[in-house]
Order: C-alpha cells, then sequence, then structure tokens
C-alpha cells in the first residue's frame, strides 16, 4: 500500500525559514517523480512544484521558484520542501504527492501557519 | 498559466439526482501527439485529503464507482455523479496537467 506522511509543518513568524519532510513507503520512492501541492484555509489547491525520480532535475510553480526548494533523499525514501521567508499567505495544508501528470497518491498533508 | 474555471461553485442535491460540474480551461488541453486531454478530476471529503477520480479527461481511476463519468475535450470538460449518494456530499476539483498543473477553484457538493 502506498504511504505518505508528511511532517515538520507548525507555526513560524513571517521571514522564517521551515524544512518540511514526506516519507514514502509501499513503492519503489527512486522510481517516481514526485510533487507538493498546498492548500489554503480557503480552500485553493496550489501545485508547488516536482522533482525527477533521480533527483537531478526541478520544476516550480513561477510564483514560488525563488522561495522555495525541492530536494529527495531515495536512500531514506524521503521528499523535502525548503521554504524560505514564509510569507502569511504562504499559511497552508502542504501535501506530499506522487506524480504521473495527475497525482494519484497523497500524503495526509501537514499545517504550516505563518503569524507573528 | 493555464487558467481553470469552475462552476457551479456549490451544488445542493438530493440522492439519487444526477449532477453535473463544469471546468473550463483557459487554453486547449488535448496533445496533439496522442489526442489525449490532461485533465483530472479530484474528490475531497471534510478533513481528508483530495482523491482521484478521473484523469486523461475520462478514465477512471481503479476502485471509482462507474458513477463517476468524466467528458470533454479541448477547453470544455464536465464531471457528472449519477444517482448522487450520501458518501458523494464533497468538494470537487479539476486540474489540468497539460502543462504545470493548475486547479480549479473547487464545486462544493451539498444536501438539499
Amino acid at each position: 500500500e502506498v504511504q505518505l506522511v508528511e511532517s515538520g509543518g507548525g507555526l513560524v513568524k513571517p521571514g522564517a525559514s521551515l524544512k518540511l519532510s514526506c516519507v514514502a513507503s509501499g513503492f519503489t520512492f527512486s522510481d517516481y517523480w514526485m510533487s507538493w501541492v498546498r492548500q489554503t484555509p480557503g480552500k485553493t489547491m496550489e501545485w508547488i512544484g516536482d522533482i525527477k525520480y533521480d533527483g537531478s532535475y526541478t520544476n516550480y510553480a513561477p510564483s514560488l521558484k525563488n522561495r522555495f526548494t525541492i530536494s529527495r533523499d531515495n536512500a531514506k525514501s524521503t521528499l523535502y520542501l525548503q521554504m524560505s521567508n514564509v510569507r502569511s499567505e504562504d499559511t497552508a495544508t502542504y501535501y506530499c504527492t506522487r506524480v504521473s501528470h495527475w497525482f494519484a497518491y497523497w500524503g495526509q498533508g501537514t499545517l504550516v501557519t505563518v503569524s507573528s | 498559466d493555464i487558467v481553470m474555471t469552475q462552476s457551479p461553485s456549490s451544488l445542493a442535491v438530493s440522492a439519487g439526482e444526477t449532477v453535473t460540474i463544469n471546468c473550463k480551461s483557459s487554453q486547449s488541453l488535448l496533445s496533439s501527439g496522442n489526442q489525449k486531454n490532461y485533465l483530472a478530476w479530484y474528490q475531497q471529503k471534510p478533513g481528508q485529503s483530495p482523491k482521484l477520480l478521473i484523469y486523461l479527461a475520462s478514465t477512471r481511476e481503479s476502485g471509482v464507482p462507474d458513477r463517476f463519468i468524466g467528458s470533454g475535450s479541448g477547453t470544455d470538460f464536465t464531471l457528472t455523479i449519477s444517482s448522487v449518494q450520501a458518501e458523494d456530499l464533497a468538494d470537487y476539483y479539476c486540474q489540468q496537467h497539460y502543462s504545470y498543473p493548475t486547479f480549479g477553484a473547487g464545486t462544493k457538493l451539498e444536501l438539499k
């Protein structure tokens, strides 16, 4: 059974940095592109970016590429999202997903709240 | 960006009714190479992660009941739920995967 478990969310102050993790199991992690998607409290869904199966290539939503960095450790079956200079509008639930053009598998999400 | 416009934003239904949710993209999602439309539909119940229902506009994900039907091509797409059941009350989102992914704003399906 495919499982994706995110962690690392919480309350952070504007301007701070935060690193989210997603541990994958139930499939060969190193065979798949992976992605991060976020959902705001108002339920707007936004794709953040994705990373190639070997970590050699990343894509980002244009509005986020300067502040967010996606990486992975295939030996640990773990996906990461490094967030820097966070803003109030980054408040959202962050989901890790397995990519096939569409998103067939999602984690349970981790909530990030940006507030002073 | 490809902008996805979903309608209606909410819909009140009675059990057993057939409902239609619309999704319009700002440019065609039809690939000239393989003649496939890169459009997916998701269902999200309260407190849960989104669940994939349909991909490539009309292909039902494994395990999804056949009352969920995706249709359309180019820029206009529809999710039809025939004989709505109480368990179908949820938010529904369309998403294009023709270019970098973008989502519709969602449709909330409620009980009348």
